[in-house]
């Protein structure tokens, strides 16, 4: 069983689109987390989610809209899509609050504007 | 602010040799500390962390790491490295006043037989 599942894992789109990336955690995890990974694989965190209450938003354009309808679920949703949101979108949860607690990634889901 | 610095951006070993990845971090306290590694077309794995007590810790897949304060470091080492360990990896720092994780740049580690 895949613990922390993101779909899809690849999405081309073109510019000006709206696009949902979803991801789901069967850990029984408490938070949840979304990263971006650019080109030069430089990792950095968008949003965490603690039992459905937001609780980082790391200056991220409000055109990224993150939705959690329970704490196994934190879905990504962007609109208008621009060339520079093109990266590798990752979703993590680790157990409770607190940068002390081991973070499982999904896969990843590649996000290509054209 | 605290920050993670991967000096290398790309290491080149042989199959069997030692291999040591350098991690610095800037923060005013002891932070929690870790490596991640990220194969091709995967998501990150945790290999290891340091949150206080015995400056060497031991991961999996026979890596370790250790702790020096003075140096404000954090460096991966493995003895003998094997090509499937060929892969990208993360150093992370993590706050304890804060919900979220810091990472390096990464470090991109390609194995020759």
């Amino acid at each position: 069983d895949t613990a922390v599942s993101q779909t899809p894992k690849y999405l081309v789109t073109q510019m000006g689109n709206d696009k949902s990336i979803k991801c789901e955690q069967n850990l029984g995890h408490d938070t949840m987390y979304w990263y971006k990974q650019d080109s030069k694989k430089f990792l950095k965190i968008m949003f965490s989610y603690n039992n459905k209450e937001l609780i980082i938003n790391e200056t991220v354009p409000n055109r990224f809209s993150p939705k959690s309808p329970d704490k196994a679920h934190l879905n990504l949703h962007i609109n208008s899509l621009e060339l520079g949101d093109s990266a590798v979108y990752f979703c993590a949860s680790t157990h409770s609050r607190g940068p002390n607690t081991e973070a499982f990634f999904g896969q990843g889901t590649r996000l290509t504007v054209v | 602010a605290q920050s993670v610095t991967q000096p290398d951006i790309h290491i080149t070993v042989s199959e069997g040799a030692s291999l040591e990845l350098r991690c610095n971090y800037s923060y005013g306290a002891t932070p929690y500390l870790f490596w991640y590694v990220q194969s091709p077309g995967q998501g990150l794995q945790l290999l290891l962390k340091y949150f206080s007590g015995d400056t060497l810790v031991q991961g999996i897949k026979g890596f370790e790491a250790e702790f020096k304060r003075s140096q404000s470091s954090f460096n991966l080492r493995k003895p003998s490295v094997h090509w499937s360990d060929a892969a990208e990896y993360f150093c992370a720092v993590g706050a304890r006043n804060t919900d979220k994780l810091i990472f390096g740049t990464g470090t991109r580690l390609q194995v020759f037989p």
